[in-house]
């Protein structure tokens, strides 16, 4: 069975600029939650969906947003991009939801804002 | 809310050594704790799990146990490898659809031969 996949791995960006990261979970499972990793503040929950809703959400800014489609596939959109955005993504997916069931993590994607 | 404070690092051992880590958590009701393990440039692996108070978690030659009197999950290994060295983090997760899981800030751990 495929593994999360996410794309790009690596994208530089400049301040001021938007950008869409996509994350295809692994066949079967409904939950595709995303973090954000950095060494100043660790793994931080942005937010989980699940059949198309958002069912949880991490305390970002409204810069941050996602969505769900009809085959679980991911995406989360940035906005507005600031220095401080710069980060690995990391998108995880999981049978029903990440408090019950174990999620899998994608290998992230790298983003660098200039 | 729920939190999970886990041991600084970075942590370094010698091979068969015997490893530590702390992690100690706050949260109401039952959740579910566990240990995930980051190798240099990949994402996230579920290491072990334990749903509930007093289970035992084990994979790999990692153990945790389940405390609720001390609210704790500490990863232990009897004799390490160099290739245990990656980041280790502790998680907790709610017993609802509508809470999230938290994460601790991670502890390297660095393996001499």
């Amino acid at each position: 069975k495929a593994g999360v996949t996410q794309t790009p791995r690596y994208l530089i960006k400049t301040r001021g600029q938007q950008v869409t990261l996509s994350c295809s979970p692994i066949s079967g499972h409904r939950s595709v939650s995303w973090y954000q990793q950095t060494p100043g503040q660790g793994l931080q929950f942005l937010f989980e969906y699940f059949s198309e809703t958002q069912r949880n959400k991490g305390n970002f800014p409204g810069r941050f947003s996602g969505r769900q489609f009809s085959n679980s596939r991911s995406e989360m959109n940035v906005s507005t991009l600031e220095l401080g955005d710069s980060a690995l993504y990391l998108c995880a997916s999981s049978l029903q939801g990440s408090h019950e069931n174990e999620q899998y993590f994608g290998p992230g994607t790298r983003l660098t804002v200039t | 809310g729920n939190s999970v404070t886990q041991m600084e690092g970075p942590v370094t051992l010698s091979e068969e050594a015997f490893l530590t880590i702390n992690c100690t958590y706050t949260a109401t009701g039952y959740p579910s704790l566990f240990w995930y393990v980051q190798y240099p440039g990949e994402g996230l692996q579920l290491l072990l799990k334990a749903t509930k108070a007093d289970d035992k978690g084990s994979n790999k030659g990692f153990e945790a146990t389940y405390r609720k009197e001390t609210t704790s999950f500490h990863l232990e290994k009897g004799s390490v490898q160099v290739s245990d060295s990656a980041v280790y983090f502790c998680a907790l997760a709610g017993y609802s659809s509508a809470s999230k899981i938290i994460f601790g800030s991670g502890t390297r751990l660095s393996i001499r031969p």
